[in-house]
């Protein structure tokens, strides 16, 4: 059965902590693994992680994708209030079904 | 560009009723999915439809059903609601093609009691 599994399910940092979120995928015909951040309801797309582009960067984010380990980190440097949210990692399969496997998410609390 | 849009936001039913819950699909998007959340929980996959044919099914009853209107707008019925469907309903919409970002709505919101 397909797997996606985050770590920590939750963390609490002060502004200015940099922080890493953990994704873990058994996936069938693996293609790619995507992050969405998710803040109130409608999650919304940070990066997409493919055999052909396995590190991202935006700003304060960063991706990488370790497909001898079947991992994912997501890398968040300076992190302010405003990067509360659940963080939610999703792997993709093969075939015309475009499904996602999501994780559980991160849930991520920045204090002042 | 018009983003995807679903109603209701919130609705509360009993055991046993049945809801249809509705989506607007991002401009120029020919495909959407529909995905179950939990409290607590990631998003599962219920289905996802293109050309108004369901195409891919996630581990789900057959009470949960689905359709696609020549617009690509789409609903998502629950027949004989049960506690456990108590979720957040999120539809996302995409080009059809290879496996990639999906565009989703804020939810519907739906409580059985």
């Amino acid at each position: 059965e397909d797997k996606v599994v985050q770590s920590p399910l939750s963390l609490v940092v002060h502004e200015g902590d940099t922080v890493t979120l953990n994704c873990s995928y058994e996936v069938t015909n693996f293609r790619s693994l995507l992050w969405y951040k998710q803040e109130k309801k409608a999650p919304t797309f940070l990066f997409m992680l493919t055999s052909s582009g396995i590190e991202k960067k935006s700003g304060r984010l960063s991706s990488i994708l370790d497909k001898k380990e079947l991992s994912s980190i997501l890398n968040i440097t300076a992190t302010q209030t405003g990067d509360s949210a659940i963080y939610l990692c999703a792997g993709t399969t093969g075939g015309a079904t475009n499904k996602l496997i999501f994780g559980t998410g991160t849930l991520l609390a920045v204090q002042p | 560009e018009t983003g995807v849009t679903q109603s209701p936001t919130h609705l509360i039913k009993t055991r046993g009723q049945q809801v249809t819950l509705r989506c607007s699909s991002q401009s120029g998007h020919n495909t959407v999915s529909w995905y179950q959340q939990a409290l607590g929980q990631g998003p599962q996959f219920i289905f996802q439809y293109y050309r108004e044919e369901e195409n891919g099914r996630g581990n789900f009853p057959p009470r949960f059903s689905g359709l696609q209107f020549p617009n690509y707008s789409s609903e998502l019925n629950v027949n004989a609601l049960e506690l456990d469907d108590s979720a957040l309903y999120l539809c996302a919409s995409s080009f059809w093609g290879p496996p990639g970002e999906l565009f989703f709505g804020e939810g519907s919101r739906l409580t059985v009691l």
